[in-house]
């Protein structure tokens, strides 16, 4: 069955350095998203992509943050130069449609430790 | 602000029982409401989906009911398994257009032998 692929498993970087997290969505998949989750925190929304834009954002995706769709398949998320509370786990999903009767498929996720 | 509630925060059951998890909500406009199943320190896996129009919906042993009127939505889950042990995750979309989810907090299910 297909499914969401995310590396690195688990990235360590320093205050300030920037990073950049991947995900292979599913193939014919239109959508793509990228949600974090603080440990011990819900999941939070952070941008939807479709046609090679930026659809939706929350107030979290701010300039620091960046995405990208390089080669039509892998979907990053860049973080310029990341915070002690960057920290958290970050999940890519993607769907086929952006209709409530296409389901998003999330990947494993990446956890992200900022020292 | 569009919330979702869940509760409990956390329940223990003994393995074949039944339990039922809550999920209260005041998104709005409210368009459909998914159950999620997270494993620790892995994404989330859906387990139903529920437009407004549905009151129930059943996924094997799992089976989710909504009442839109009360905005509250409940998750059954019957003869539990080891392999429920979980989080389960309510997620609720204000619309039509899928871009954004509202995640409830979880509630952790611990299934003992």
């Amino acid at each position: 069955e297909p499914e969401v692929t995310q590396t690195p498993s688990h990235q360590v970087t320093q205050m300030g350095q920037e990073v950049i997290l991947r995900c292979v969505p599913i193939s014919n998949h239109l959508y793509f998203y990228w949600y974090r989750q603080i440990l011990g925190q819900k999941v939070e929304f952070l941008v939807s992509f479709y046609n090679n834009e930026i659809s939706e954002k929350s107030e979290i995706f701010d300039d620091q943050f960046s995405v990208e769709r390089p080669d039509g398949s892998n979907f990053t998320l860049k973080i310029r130069s990341t915070k002690l509370e960057d920290s958290a786990m970050y999940f890519c999903a993607s769907s086929y449609s952006g209709t409530v009767t296409y389901e998003q498929y999330f990947g494993p996720g990446t956890r992200l430790t900022v020292t | 602000k569009n919330q979702v509630e869940q509760s409990p925060q956390s329940l223990i059951i003994l393995e074949g029982k039944n339990c039922t998890l809550q999920c209260n909500y005041t998104v709005s406009p409210f368009s459909n409401l998914r159950w999620y199943k997270q494993d620790t320190g892995r994404g989330p896996v859906s387990l139903t989906i529920m437009t407004f129009s549905e009151n129930t919906k059943s996924n094997g042993r799992y089976t989710a009911t909504l009442d839109a009127d009360t905005k509250q939505s409940s998750l059954h889950i019957t003869a539990s398994q080891l392999s429920d042990s979980a989080s389960y995750i309510c997620v609720v979309s204000a619309s039509l257009i899928d871009y954004k989810l509202s995640f409830g907090a979880g509630t952790t299910v611990t299934v003992r032998a």
